[in-house]
């Protein structure tokens, strides 16, 4: 079935450097991925909509030029944490609706990104 | 705009019994409905959704949910846990049409005690 793939699935990274994560759609196209950020024993929250093509949407309080989000192919979502800070540390997942193959939306594994 | 409203935030039973956890939604529009689960530092696992047709929905592990329009609810039911039903339980809407993303309520800790 369709699968949401996401990578990488764990990362540390230090103190302002930036780090990026993919989430690609396996088997199906994806006009329009979803970024959720969850911390530790709260809920997931959206942080941005992806558009394929165009910018993308950011949820208010989400800095976008800190969450950088390219939506470069149908199949292919990227999140870029730039200038990464110890509060930056959390559960970033993607998801992406797939309306042909039994209109269900799909969750990728999920990045965890701790910045030391 | 849909949101979601879980009642509780932690509920402990003891294996063998029944547990009901609750979610309420509010949504100008018709929606999807949507049950969770999540292991401790893992990723989101699908239980069941409610698309269309019969409100009863059966899902994996056991789990069902009924959907509700008129008291706006889809609260999960099973009729006897396990110790590895122990997790945290997330309901979530969208809408119907588009390209919408999920809405998360704040999730419910089940606890299933010996």
């Amino acid at each position: 079935g369709a699968v949401v793939s996401q990578h990488p699935s764990w990362v540390i990274c230090k103190s302002g450097t930036s780090v990026k994560i993919e989430c690609r759609s396996l088997d199906f196209q994806a006009t329009t991925m979803f970024w959720y950020r969850q911390f530790p024993k709260q809920s997931l929250m959206l942080m941005a909509t992806s558009n394929e093509g165009s910018k993308a949407t950011y949820e208010q309080g989400v800095e976008k030029d800190k969450f950088l989000i390219n939506h470069a192919s149908l199949t292919l979502s990227t999140l870029t944490v730039t200038s990464a800070h110890p509060e930056d540390s959390s559960f970033y997942i993607c998801s992406a609706w797939d309306r042909v193959h039994g209109n269900t939306i799909y969750f990728g594994e999920g990045s965890w990104l701790t910045v030391v | 705009a849909q949101s979601v409203t879980q009642l509780d935030s932690q509920v402990p039973v003891f294996e063998e019994a029944p547990v009901e956890l609750r979610c309420n939604y509010s949504s100008s529009v018709s929606v999807y409905l949507f049950w969770y689960v999540q292991y401790p530092n893992q990723g989101l696992q699908l239980l069941l959704k409610y698309l269309s047709g019969s409100t009863l929905v059966k899902g994996i592990n056991g789990f069902e949910a009924e959907f509700n329009k008129s008291q706006t609810s889809f609260h999960l039911r099973k009729p006897s846990v396990h110790i590895s039903d122990t997790a945290e339980y997330f309901c979530a809407v969208s809408g119907r049409t588009g390209n919408t993303p999920l809405v998360f309520g704040k999730g419910t800790r089940l606890s299933v005690m010996a």
